[in-house]
């Protein structure tokens, strides 16, 4: 399957824990984005990733997320602390190239839910 | 700050009609725009684009119109299937590929 891979597809967690959510890109694909997605809302961007760097994250909160794409490994979206409210479907989405005219290809997403 | 609107969170449709799905957006400096398709339990699959300095792209039995002029775009599908039942998303986007997604609409194709 050469499609974005994110794993878990469920995580569940305690208010204060920590959530690790995982996306490793389409093969050759080297630009990853981050999109967090309320119920009945759409899907809002996060953050963009270049290999070990962090592009653009004016759409992550700025406690508690945090975001890395490390040269070797998958994409990590880390939330500390966990609160009911970051509860969502988290997806990754990834792209060959950074454009406008870029499709971005989309993973199956991370549901995260807060106990 | 919702700059992309889907104003229509469900739409049904019989089978063979064509489905239009509208979508309005606020900023005049997006580049593009595009609509993805998204099943339950499944990651949101692009369908089709359109640049800014086009008014229609045609793929199949999608088509987008853009009226830039309204702030506004749809999505036809003409003959409608069963298996277009699924939410779609539409999404504008700026040259530096931060996109924005509307709300989404439900889209029932009935047998």
């Amino acid at each position: 399957n050469a499609g974005v891979m994110q794993n878990p597809r469920h995580l569940v967690r305690r208010r204060g824990q920590e959530a690790r959510l995982r996306c490793s890109p389409m093969k050759g694909h080297s630009h990853v984005y981050w999109y967090r997605q309320l119920p009945e809302e759409g899907l809002k961007f996060m953050v963009y990733l270049q290999k070990e760097n962090i592009i653009d994250e004016s759409g992550m909160p700025k406690e508690r997320f945090s975001a890395e794409f490390p040269k070797e490994g998958p994409s990590i979206l880390r939330i500390q602390q966990v609160v009911r409210g970051d509860s969502a479907a988290y997806f990754c989405a990834s792209s060959q190239k950074h454009g406008a005219h870029q499709p971005q290809h989309f993973g199956d997403g991370t549901r995260l839910s807060i106990l | 700050d919702q700059q992309v609107k889907q104003n229509s969170p469900s739409l049904s449709v019989q089978e063979g009609r064509i489905s239009i799905l509208n979508c309005d957006y606020t900023n005049s400096m997006f580049d593009y725009f595009l609509w993805y398709k998204k099943y339950p339990a499944e990651g949101p699959t692009f369908l089709i684009s359109i640049s800014s300095i086009k008014d229609k792209n045609e793929d199949g039995r999608f088509t987008v119109f853009l009226n830039k002029s309204a702030k506004h775009l749809s999505l036809h599908i003409v003959p409608s299937q069963p298996g277009d039942s699924a939410v779609y998303f539409c999404a504008a986007a700026y040259l530096n590929n931060d996109m924005r997604f509307g709300a989404g609409t439900r889209l029932t194709v009935k047998p």
